[in-house]
């Protein structure tokens, strides 16, 4: 079965630190990558997304992602976090139609 | 550009009631998921539509769960019977279908049974 694998559940930075969040995904086939962030009392919202191409995909608010197919993942990267940036962060990898995410990540970033 | 929209947001019902939440989708989206997202996981995949037509339902959805979108427009989700295990957010998602499709998600209804 398909699955997706976020290791890092909680994790707790200071300012300006960079921010790299792992995501490993099963399938082997074609693959859509997405990364959701969901900020406290929000909606889950569109970070970026992957479908071919570059494997160095830019998303909103100073996000990347990396695919690496060798690897099966699918990175998420931030050079330099700030305290607004504190959310919970989901990786989902996207099939004929049904998302399948993972388990998230809670992200605390420290004025 | 309106969004997702969910209603109600929140639901408090007592074990054995019946609750049905609404779910308007991106007005030009003619796909519309559900999804149930429970503390400490990622959204899990229940039921998806393409228009008016329910084209895939999760082992997770059991008979006491039942999803409808008569026109292809907003869509329904009710419970019958509910259960404790049933508490949960209940999170909708819509997109367009194409080649590079990306589905964007409401605010949730959360559910608490009592």
């Amino acid at each position: 079965a398909q699955s997706v694998s976020q290791h890092n559940h909680h994790v707790i930075l200071s300012e300006a630190a960079s921010l790299e969040l792992g995501c490993n995904y099963s399938y082997g086939g074609t693959v859509n990558l997405f990364w959701y962030v969901q900020y406290p009392g929000q909606h889950l919202q569109l970070l970026l997304k992957y479908f071919s191409g570059d494997p160095l995909v830019k998303g909103i608010k100073g996000f990347e992602a990396e695919f690496i197919k060798s690897k099966f993942s699918f990175n998420l990267r931030k050079p330099s976090v700030q305290w607004s940036d504190t959310a919970e962060y989901f990786c989902a990898y996207g099939g004929t139609y049904k998302y399948i995410f993972g388990t998230g990540t809670r992200l605390k970033v420290l004025a | 550009d309106t969004g997702v929209s969910q209603n109600p947001r929140h639901k408090i019902t007592k074990r054995g009631q019946n609750v049905t939440f609404r779910c308007d989708p991106i007005s030009e989206h003619n796909r519309l998921y559900w999804y149930r997202q429970t503390l400490g996981q990622g959204p899990e995949f229940l039921t998806y539509f393409q228009n008016e037509a329910q084209l895939e339902k999760s082992r997770l959805l059991s008979d006491r769960f039942s999803a409808e979108r008569p026109k292809g427009s907003f869509s329904t989700l009710e419970i019958q019977r509910t259960e404790q295990g049933d508490s949960a957010m209940y999170l909708c998602a819509s997109s367009l279908a194409s080649g590079e499709e990306t589905q964007y998600f409401g605010p949730g209804t959360r559910l608490l049974v009592l």
